[in-house]
């Protein structure tokens, strides 16, 4: 079975604190997603990887960053957290030819 | 802007009664599109991958089938069970591999 966890179920942040957020999936897939998901809205796409030190925005990237270092580990990063990226998180990964993704548990976060 | 949209936004049924709901997508550039569950405080999980005018598709009491022309796909739920109670996305993915999801279905089924 496709396995993809994530760092923190829960995180309670402060405004302007680094927060990265890690995500690891332990199935050689090439792809890797970030969303958020908030109340009455879909998953919306931050940053995706489709290969190592490989990243593409998606439709909300502003006040994030990624990185790819290795195929299995996708980490997202909040340089300076505000209130308004308190959300829900998900990772995703997919094998290439996209693929049905599967989703780690998410974390959710809170900026105080 | 490529809009997915969902109907109804929740839904209230009883145990036994069969139920469907509609993800809306443009109708050009289409490459796929899934159908995804998310029972609470769970990930999200694969329930269906369609690709072709015409696909239909089952999975124990649940079916979906898929109208790329006119752009939607109905997912129906026979006999409705309250573990069935879950939030249902869809996903529209374009020919450029980029991947949209609806805002999902809340199913509240009583028992």
């Amino acid at each position: 079975d496709v396995k993809v966890t994530q760092s923190s179920r829960y995180l309670v942040k402060r405004t302007g604190e680094k927060v990265f957020l890690e995500c690891v999936q332990d199935m050689d897939h090439e792809n890797m997603f970030w969303y958020r998901q908030d109340p009455g809205l879909g998953l919306r796409l931050i940053y995706f990887s489709y290969d190592v030190k490989m990243k593409e925005k998606g439709d909300i990237p502003e006040g994030y960053s990624v990185s790819r270092e290795k195929k299995e580990r996708f980490s997202l990063i909040l340089e300076s957290a505000s209130t308004n990226q308190t959300s829900m998180y998900l990772c995703a990964s997919s094998s290439r030819g996209l693929e049905t993704q599967y989703f780690g548990p998410g974390t959710r976060l809170l900026v105080l | 802007i490529l809009n997915v949209e969902q109907s109804p936004q929740s839904l209230h049924v009883q145990e036994g009664d069969s139920t469907n709901f509609t993800c809306s997508f443009p109708s050009s550039n289409f490459y796929a599109l899934h159908w995804y569950r998310w029972e609470t405080a769970k990930s999200p999980e694969a329930l269906f991958v369609m690709t072709l005018n015409g696909d239909e598709k089952k999975k124990g009491r649940i079916s979906a089938t898929l109208n790329t022309k006119e752009g939607y796909s109905y997912l129906y739920i026979k006999g409705s069970q309250p573990e069935d109670s879950a939030t249902y996305l869809c996903a529209f993915i374009t020919g450029g591999f980029k991947t949209i999801f609806g805002a999902g279905t809340r199913l509240f089924v009583k028992a």
